[in-house]
């Protein structure tokens, strides 16, 4: 079967840095996506990683390393607004996205 | 430009009932999704269109049914609905269907069934 998984919460201090990782094992890889989603909000694209190695888009960056079935990204100095849900997803040999559960970020004073 | 927008943005329905939820985009993308999100859940697929005309099921199709006569709208229709079908619905849309083509949500529809 397919699947990805991440951590389902995790906390952190504004202004430090966090990573939230995401291993999958899904049948066939067309790219990983991270979304954020606020609560009761929609999901909002992030970034999207085919080839190893890491993106840096301004304060977020995501790595993938696609023989070990791993991403993560990073959030640095983190703001209050970055509390949020951070959702994973794997494009498979469909071109169909599969999703993990999403992981909570609670971001503290 | 409204990106995506989807109607109702809640509703409460009594087992049993017919219900469509209402999704139009006007950034003119070729592919269109519903999907499900439950609480502790990911996102799953419910159906898709790859391009007006054509539509597919994705991971959990059953008690739903979706149509699209044209690029802009792609309505969701729960012919009897039963409680296990209350989520919060999403709408999204792509350009294309390749990898790089980010999909791009709608507000989404809160639904109950009671």
């Amino acid at each position: 079967g397919q699947n990805i998984d991440q951590p389902t919460e995790m906390t952190a201090t504004e202004g430090a840095i966090v990573q939230i990782n995401c291993t999958y094992q899904t049948s066939g890889f067309n790219g990983l996506f991270w979304y954020q989603q606020h609560a009761g909000e929609a999901p909002t694209f992030l970034s999207y990683n085919v080839l190893d190695g890491l993106e840096e888009k301004g304060r977020f960056s995501s790595f993938l390393s696609r023989s070990k079935g791993y991403s993560y990204l990073l959030l640095k100095e983190l703001q209050m607004k970055d509390s949020a849900s951070y959702l994973c997803a794997v494009m498979d040999s469909n071109y169909q996205l599969i999703w993990g559960a999403g992981t909570k970020l609670i971001i503290k004073p | 430009i409204a990106g995506i927008t989807q109607a109702p943005t809640s509703q409460i329905l009594a087992a049993g009932r017919r219900m469509t939820l209402r999704c139009t985009q006007d950034m003119r993308h070729n592919a269109m999704y519903w999907y499900r999100q439950d609480l502790g859940l990911g996102l799953r697929l419910i159906h898709y269109s790859n391009t007006a005309g054509t539509t597919g099921k994705g991971e959990v199709p059953d008690g739903y049914s979706v149509s699209r006569a044209n690029t802009d709208d792609f309505p969701l229709t729960l012919a009897s609905a039963v409680p296990s079908q209350t989520s919060v619905y999403f709408c999204a849309s792509s350009a294309g269907t390749s990898g790089t083509d980010t999909q791009y949500f709608g507000p989404g529809t809160r639904l109950t069934v009671l």
